[in-house]
């Protein structure tokens, strides 16, 4: 049973480049969530998403950055026009429904942007 | 209202004691906090998690405090291992499920 998984696990991009992160959530888990986390810091959170939906975006910057959970497919987070304050490490965590808060994180994304 | 403050922000224990990570949060709508472990390079992984209607959750070594008057909760890890050595992050949510809100975190580093 694969836990939730993430790739890739390193991202290198260019200033101005398009990032995309992955995110395939736990078997049967329908809930997904991104968080950021910068060197030093805690996790941030940045937006939930069932499938097909969008239920909390209040974590999204309002520019550049976008997130998708389609039907079939893992859920990507896409950063356009990266610049090097995006570098972070990326993590999403799935959960199995609205009754069961336990969150379930993979190994994150580590994004930097040159 | 959705911040949640931790302290220390590092902490270092002698093998075979005791490590007591605190937190404290304002949102009194949050019914659900859960403590975090983090290594290096990994993902946060669930430790122990507690819910208000009761103020102490044992799990192992682990220990979880919650007061909910005044608003806050700690981790107890007892007889603090090396192995224990990592990142620690509590985080409080609602049960019905959405975002969670973490704490700074605490580097904690158990010496031999």
């Amino acid at each position: 049973n694969a836990g939730v998984m993430q790739n890739p696990r390193h991202l290198v991009r260019r200033r101005g480049q398009e990032a995309r992160l992955r995110c395939s959530p736990m078997k049967g888990h329908s809930h997904v969530y991104w968080y950021r986390q910068l060197p030093e810091e805690g996790l941030k959170f940045m937006v939930y998403l069932q499938k097909e939906n969008i239920i909390d975006e209040s974590g999204m910057p309002k520019e550049r950055f976008s997130a998708e959970f389609p039907k079939e497919g893992p859920s990507i987070l896409r950063i356009q026009q990266v610049v090097r304050g995006d570098s972070a490490a990326y993590f999403c965590a799935s959960s199995l429904g609205t009754a069961n808060t336990e969150a379930f994180f993979g190994q994150g994304t580590r994004l930097t942007v040159v | 209202q959705q911040q949640v403050k931790q302290s220390p922000q590092s902490l270092i224990v002698q093998k075979g004691g005791i490590s007591i990570i605190n937190c404290a949060y304002e949102n009194t709508a949050f019914d659900y906090f859960p403590w975090y472990q983090q290594f290096p390079g990994k993902g946060p992984a669930l430790l122990i998690a507690i819910r208000p209607d009761v103020s102490e959750k044992k799990e192992g070594r682990f220990t979880i405090s919650f007061n909910k008057s005044a608003k806050q909760f700690s981790l107890h890890i007892m007889d603090s291992q090396p192995g224990d050595s990592a990142t620690y992050f509590c985080a409080a949510g609602h049960n019905q499920g959405g975002k969670l809100i973490f704490g700074q975190g605490t580097e904690l580093s158990v010496k031999p």
